[in-house]
C-alpha cells in the first residue's frame, strides 16, 4: 500500500507570492492533517480535514488555508508569503474516526523556502 | 491543550533497553497517550498509543502509571536505527477531530 505522498518535495518562492502544496493520503484514509515544522517552533498543527470539511484548526493566520477533495486528497495554500513561512510542511492521514485512538501516518514533507 | 514533559535528550547503547519517560500530570480521562518518533530527514512515525493499560507492539512497549500522570516508552533492544526524536503526546478527539500537539520531544542517541 502506498504511503502518504506530498508534492512538490522542494519549493522556493519569493516574499509576497502564494504557494499551493498537495497531499495524497493513504488509500482509504479519509482524514488529512497539516503540520508546519521549523527549527524554532518545532512541529505545529495547522488544520485537519475530514469529508471535505475543516474539522480542527491551529493558531495560524488566515493566510494559511486548505481544502479537501472528494477523493480525500488535500491542498494547502499560503498567500502573501513571508520569510517566516520557510519551513517543512508535513501532511498526515489517518483511518479511524474515533475518540483519539487512530494513529496518523506522515508524508515526507514539502520543504518551502521563502526568499 | 494538555501538556507533556520529557527530558531534552537521552543516550543509550546498542542492544540495551531504553526507557523514555513522559510526565502528563494534567491528563484528562478521555486523553489517549500517543508516542511518535522522527528520524533524521523524515516525517514523524507512529510508535504506540494507550489509554489506561500497558501496551505492546512490534516496535515498543508503553507502560502507563496507575494514576495516568506519567508513562514510559520502552525500546527493548535499541538499534542504531532507533536514534530519533521521540514525542509523547496527549490526544483528545473533539467531535471526532484530532490534532497532535508536539512538544520538544526527547532526542535519543544510540551508541554503537
Amino acid at each position: 500500500k502506498a504511503g502518504v505522498t506530498q508534492t512538490p518535495r522542494y519549493l522556493i518562492k519569493t516574499r509576497g507570492q502564494q504557494v499551493t502544496l498537495s497531499c495524497s493520503p493513504i488509500s482509504g484514509h479519509r482524514s488529512v492533517s497539516w503540520y508546519q515544522q521549523t527549527p524554532g517552533q518545532g512541529l505545529q498543527f495547522l488544520f485537519e480535514y475530514f469529508s471535505e470539511t475543516q474539522r480542527n484548526k491551529g493558531n495560524f493566520p488566515g493566510r494559511f488555508s486548505g481544502r479537501q477533495f472528494s477523493n480525500s486528497r488535500s491542498e494547502m495554500n499560503v498567500s502573501t508569503l513571508e520569510l517566516g513561512d520557510s519551513a517543512l510542511y508535513l501532511c498526515a492521514s489517518r483511518l479511524i474516526w474515533d475518540r483519539g485512538r487512530g494513529e496518523q501516518y506522515f508524508g515526507p514533507g514539502t520543504r518551502l523556502t521563502v526568499t | 491543550d494538555a501538556k507533556t514533559t520529557q527530558p531534552n535528550s537521552m543516550e543509550s547503547n546498542e542492544e540495551e533497553p531504553v526507557h523514555l519517560p513522559c510526565n502528563h500530570s494534567t491528563i484528562s480521562g478521555t486523553d489517549y497517550i500517543h508516542w511518535y518518533r522522527q528520524l533524521p530527514s523524515q516525517g514523524p512515525e507512529y510508535v504506540i498509543h494507550g489509554l489506561t493499560s500497558n501496551v505492546n507492539n512490534r516496535m515498543a512497549s508503553l507502560a502507563i502509571a496507575e494514576d495516568r500522570k506519567s508513562s514510559t516508552l520502552i525500546l527493548h533492544r535499541a538499534t542504531l536505527r532507533d536514534a530519533a526524536v521521540y514525542y509523547c503526546i496527549l490526544m483528545r478527539a473533539i467531535q471526532g477531530a484530532q490534532k497532535l500537539v508536539f512538544g520538544q520531544g526527547t532526542r535519543l542517541t544510540i551508541n554503537p
